[in-house]
């Protein structure tokens, strides 16, 4: 096991198509996070996984994003309809958890998401 | 609301000084705070959190509950500490397990 992976690493989409991206979390990991990061900003929440189950979804900027663990493995990440202002990097991040305690993120490298 | 303020956006400091990185949060909870850095051209990693009280890299970090601040400090600069640097809070039920507040970064220069 490498880390968090994420593909594709650059995506380049014309306004108003659809994309999806994914992350492969560390395989003993039981929560996965999606996080957005535009220039110059931290990290921002957008949602998250324990397993299959999506315990938080309410931060996703808008009904066009989703995203789905449907395994309780990997994860996609869809931008439906996309806009110029959705271009950012998309971060994935994988941790262990134990009742109330973080132990900390594993972030993979994140997709780059240009919209023209 | 959570809120992380990293008043720095960039600090320089020469090499064999020390350095101190502010972090200030707003939570009405109990917090479970971190700091993560981010070396040129690779990921985002996990540098400390505040409740193991480790020394990582010789970087410590206090909480300070009444300055509601968490800094990141160290005694002696060196040239390989330059990178971006973000403090983040965690909150709500789960404690940090729910997704953290980051800060906007701080850009750490270490001059020779």
């Amino acid at each position: 096991d490498t880390g968090v992976s994420q593909n594709p690493r650059h995506k380049i989409t014309k306004r108003g198509q659809n994309v999806t991206f994914r992350c492969d979390p560390i395989s003993e990991h039981n929560r996965l996070y999606w996080y957005r990061q535009t220039l110059g900003q931290g990290p921002e929440f957008l949602t998250y996984f324990q397993n299959e189950a999506q315990l938080e979804k309410s931060r996703l900027l808008s009904d066009r994003f989703s995203a789905e663990r449907p395994k309780g493995s990997f994860s996609t990440l869809e931008i439906q309809r996309t806009e110029q202002g959705d271009s950012a990097m998309y971060l994935c991040a994988s941790s262990l958890t134990g009742g109330f305690t973080n132990y900390g993120y594993t972030f993979g490298s994140g997709t780059r998401l240009t919209v023209v | 609301a959570q809120r992380v303020t990293q008043p720095e956006k960039l600090l320089s400091v020469f090499k064999g000084a020390p350095v101190e990185l502010k972090c200030n949060y707003s939570y009405s909870g109990s917090p479970e705070l971190f700091w993560y850095v981010q070396y040129s051209r690779q990921r985002l990693q996990l540098l400390l959190r505040h409740i193991s009280r480790e020394s990582i890299k010789g970087f410590t970090a206090d909480l300070n509950k009444g300055e509601t601040s968490f800094h990141l400090k160290k005694p002696f600069a060196q040239e390989e500490d330059s990178a971006m640097y973000y403090c983040a809070l965690g909150g709500g039920s789960g404690g940090g397990a729910d997704g953290l507040t980051f800060g906007k970064g701080t850009h750490l220069i270490i001059q020779p």
